[in-house]
């Protein structure tokens, strides 16, 4: 049984740069979720898919954001014209229906320069 | 809105001692569901715990229970027979779905273990 995946692990960019990250979730999982985490913080919350679906995006989530789940297995987010304050850790978690605890994948470090 | 409080930054036990972490929680909703993560340094989030708002009976796993006071709105974490592995962030969360679906989270308690 393999876990949920995230990848790249590191990104380092420059301001004003695209950047893409990508996450698989565990197969039977339908709910897939996107979180950021700075430093000394707890995630929040930015976005949510059931299957292909996105439901529910956090005001966090401005409009140089954008996540994909096209056929409701991987995610991608992206983000456009990276700022300093993009700098944080991405996480990506999934949850089959029915149950409400989330399995977390390793994360994606981002840093803008 | 819904909000979670961890009110220790940090922690620090003597390994094989027991130590409790705490967490207060805020929700309009009447079912819910709290949860215990633990992330160590530069690794991925860990599912510690989890507690049915409408379970009475605290939940236990191996070393880890928790004391839920649902009156308080608060749920603490005991470890009993603290281990070096034990050593991470331990982020308390809740879900009460009432339109929002994403886990709400804690700061966060950093814990140590003195050997």
């Amino acid at each position: 049984d393999t876990g949920v995946s995230q990848d790249p692990r590191h990104k380092i960019t420059k301001r004003g740069q695209n950047v893409t990250f990508r996450c698989d979730p565990i197969s039977e999982h339908n709910r897939l979720y996107w979180y950021r985490q700075t430093l000394g913080q707890g995630p929040e919350f930015l976005t949510y898919f059931q299957n292909e679906a996105q439901l529910e995006k956090s005001r966090l989530l401005s409009d140089r954001f954008s996540a994909e789940r096209p056929k409701g297995s991987f995610s991608t987010l992206e983000i456009q014209r990276t700022e300093q304050g993009d700098s944080a850790m991405y996480l990506c978690a999934s949850r089959p229906g029915g149950a409400y605890e989330q399995y977390f994948g390793p994360g994606t470090r981002l840093t803008v320069t | 809105a819904q909000t979670v409080t961890q009110s220790q930054p940090e922690m620090s036990v003597q390994e094989a001692e027991t130590v409790t972490l705490s967490c207060t929680y805020d929700t309009s909703e009447s079912d819910y569901y709290l949860f215990w993560y633990k992330q160590p340094p530069s690794r991925q989030m860990i599912l510690v715990i989890r507690q049915e708002a409408y379970k009475q009976q605290n939940a236990t796993e191996n070393r880890f229970s928790v004391n839920f006071q649902k009156a308080a709105k608060s749920f603490s974490l005991k470890i009993s027979d603290s281990q070096l592995g034990d050593a991470a962030m331990y982020f308390c969360a809740l879900y009460s779905g009432g339109g929002a679906d994403g886990l709400t989270f804690g700061k966060g308690t950093h814990l140590i273990i003195q050997p």
